[in-house]
């Protein structure tokens, strides 16, 4: 079985330019989140979808955030413009309920941003 | 107020010594499932150990094994036999059913180093 899959892995940008992340989940997963990961810090839900709606994306900052699943299967994170802040891992995941284990999330290996 | 606390920012263990990585929650939500993940120093989130607020028993799975103390809102986790393979940032998590999202709510995580 695929894992989650995601590009760029490494990105490099200067503040004020603006960039997408791109996320692949397991085939068959229903609920894709977006999370932000801070070095040195747990990650951070940023938007949860269930198929092609959003569930939650109360902590994504959404003047400059955006995300959309348009046919419920990937799914693109866009920080536009980006800030020195927002320097981070995004790590996508998904899940389903009948998985193995009751709402397990699979992640995939991240995309590491670098505002400079 | 914090959901997931995670006290040791880092922790050494002796390879092939035991060690317990802590972890206390603050929900009131009756129906709720606790996760412990392992990030290596390649990025990505892997899934060990699951607990459900109504388990009876303490989860296990392999050298992992959950001290899941309910009145005491503590999941802390254990590695038996600890390899250096081991070394890694460790996440306790929570996903609390009640909420519509169900999403995954992470600690700040501790580093673990296995001293050879």
């Amino acid at each position: 079985e695929a894992g989650v899959a995601q590009s760029p892995r490494y990105k490099i940008i200067e503040k004020r330019q603006s960039v997408a992340f791109w996320c692949n989940p397991i085939s068959g997963h229903a609920t894709l989140y977006w999370y932000q990961q801070i070095l040195g810090q747990g990650p951070k839900l940023l938007i949860q979808f269930q198929n092609n709606g959003v569930v939650d994306d109360s902590q994504l900052p959404k003047d400059r955030f955006s995300a959309e699943r348009l046919k419920g299967v990937d799914s693109t994170l866009k920080i536009q413009p980006a800030k020195l802040e927002d320097s981070a891992v995004y790590l996508c995941a998904s899940s389903s309920r009948l998985g193995s284990k009751v709402g397990e999330l699979f992640f995939g290996e991240g995309s590491r941003l670098t505002v400079l | 107020a914090q959901k997931i606390t995670q006290t040791q920012p880092g922790m050494f263990v002796q390879e092939k010594e035991a060690v317990t990585l802590d972890c206390t929650y603050d929900t009131s939500d009756p129906s709720y499932g606790l996760f412990w993940y392992k990030q290596p120093s390649s990025g990505e989130m892997i899934f060990l150990i699951y607990q459900g607020s109504y388990d009876q028993q303490n989860a296990t799975e392999g050298r992992y094994s959950l001290n899941f103390q309910k009145a005491r809102k503590s999941a802390n986790l254990v590695i038996s036999a600890s390899q250096l393979g081991d070394s890694a940032m460790y996440f306790c998590a929570m996903r609390e059913w009640s909420n519509a999202g169900n999403m995954l709510t992470f600690g700040g995580g501790t580093r673990l180093m296995v001293k050879p």
